[in-house]
């Protein structure tokens, strides 16, 4: 399977607990974004990365998260002391845009599912 | 902050009938996505649509794009069961990150 993949697909923690995520995206793509859904909405962007630097987080990304991507291929979330309102879908994607960034489809991968107690 | 704009939210319509999802956004972008969102699953790239008066058609579903208008419509011809899922648009303003709609759920029914 050549897709983007996550893990875990679930993650179930207390209140205060640190959890990590990570995503593998297709082996080509330069980008790598993370973004989160509630129940019911659209994605959010959370921040990307273009090769292992961090290009643009979004206000969402508060400083309980962080994010890595330090050899430009794999990358990590991290949510220190979690929040009830962290209980979200967390979805990453990636893309390689061409045509001078006007096309940048990007692929989703199956998002890690938290849930905070 | 660009806003993005999907009506109905919520569409119900029996097999065999044909319905039109608009997607407004906020900003002259002329990068729109479609994707697909089966419940408790990821996003499924649908069209892709670059430039003014782009048409992108898939089977029962076309997709269009008038930049002029900041609109984007997925029509949906003679709707059947399997088409039943949460249809999202995202625009790309500067390359970078999508803003999502908030999705329109449909539901086909027999």
């Amino acid at each position: 399977d050549t897709g983007v993949s996550q893990n875990p697909r679930h993650k179930i923690t207390k209140r205060g607990q640190n959890v990590t995520f990570r995503c593998d995206p297709i082996s080509e793509h330069n980008r790598l974004y993370w973004y989160r859904q509630t129940l019911g909405q659209g994605p959010e962007f959370l921040t990307y990365f273009q090769n292992e630097a961090q290009l643009e987080k979004s206000r969402l990304l508060s400083d309980r998260f962080s994010a890595e991507r330090p050899k430009g291929s794999f990358s990590t979330l991290e949510i220190q002391r979690t929040e009830q309102g962290d209980s979200a879908m967390y979805l990453c994607a990636s893309s390689f845009p061409s045509g001078g960034a006007a096309y940048n489809e990007q692929f989703f991968g199956p998002g890690t599912r938290l849930t905070v107690l | 902050e660009l806003k993005v704009e999907q009506n109905p939210l919520f569409l119900s319509m029996q097999e065999g009938k044909n319905y039109t999802i608009y997607c407004n956004y906020s900003t002259t972008s002329d990068r729109l996505y479609w994707y697909r969102q089966d419940p408790g699953k990821s996003l499924e790239s649908l069209f892709v649509l670059l430039s003014n008066g782009a048409v992108k058609q898939e089977g029962r579903l076309m997709a269009s794009l008038d930049t002029k208008a900041r609109l984007s419509t997925l029509h949906i011809t003679a709707a059947v069961h399997d088409l039943s899922a949460t249809y999202f648009c995202a625009v790309d303003d500067t390359g970078n990150q999508f803003y999502f709609g908030t999705g329109t759920s449909l539901t086909v029914i027999p």
